[in-house]
């Protein structure tokens, strides 16, 4: 069964201390892998596509890196506005109309 | 401006009275789709749609209804809300085709039903 998992559930970091997101996933073909930023009662906001192993993404404090079984979304000296849920979903060479969401990371960032 | 947006954002409901919930863009996209998401459960995909006239099932289907009479509309229907249909709901658009995958999300849509 295709599947995504992301951990840790929820991370809270202080200002400043780097640290990373996982998105592992059993998927039959993987057609790309998304990375979204969902802030409290918004709906989320698009932040990177990876489509293959060893390809790398970033945005100002984030960057985002794909391998044959999970992805990583690195945060490199946070601030409190980074604070927010990040969502990871995959799309299937097999149905690219399907998009699987995992359940997200909740991170909030001390000041 | 591009956007995507939903009606009502809020509603409450009784259990068998229906509803639908509209959702309308204005980046000529071709292909919509419906989302549910639940604590602990995240997004869940209830219905797609291609283009006009072309909808299709996600994992989620049972107990919506969709139509897609014009590029810019995607209704969501609910012809008989029960409790467990409780959650927050968000349309999505995209361009269709290789490379096009970046997803708009709506502002949200929350449910409540008695």
């Amino acid at each position: 069964e295709d599947q995504v998992t992301q951990s840790p559930e929820a991370l809270r970091l202080q200002e400043g201390e780097s640290s990373s997101l996982n998105c592992s996933y059993t998927v039959s073909g993987l057609r790309g892998l998304f990375w979204y930023r969902q802030d409290p009662g918004k709906g989320p906001e698009f932040l990177f596509t990876l489509y293959s192993a060893g390809e790398e993404k970033e945005k100002e404090r984030l960057k985002a890196t794909l391998t044959k079984k999970e992805s990583f979304l690195h945060i490199t000296a946070p601030k409190p506005e980074d604070s927010a849920t990040y969502l990871c979903a995959v799309q299937l060479y097999s149905s690219a109309s399907k998009i699987i969401f995992g359940s997200g990371t909740r991170l909030s960032i001390r000041p | 401006e591009a956007q995507v947006t939903q009606n009502p954002r809020y509603l409450i409901t009784v259990t068998g009275k229906k509803l639908t919930v509209t959702c309308s863009q204005n980046m000529n996209h071709e292909y919509m789709s419906w989302y549910r998401q639940d604590p602990g459960l995240g997004l869940r995909q209830i219905y797609y749609s291609m283009n006009v006239e072309v909808t299709d099932k996600g994992d989620v289907p049972e107990g919506y209804k969709v139509s897609r009479k014009e590029k810019r509309n995607f209704p969501l229907i609910l012809e008989s809300p029960s409790p467990n249909q409780t959650s927050l709901y968000f349309c999505a658009t995209r361009l269709a085709g290789v490379g096009a995958d970046t997803q708009y999300f709506g502002p949200g849509t929350r449910l409540t039903v008695l």
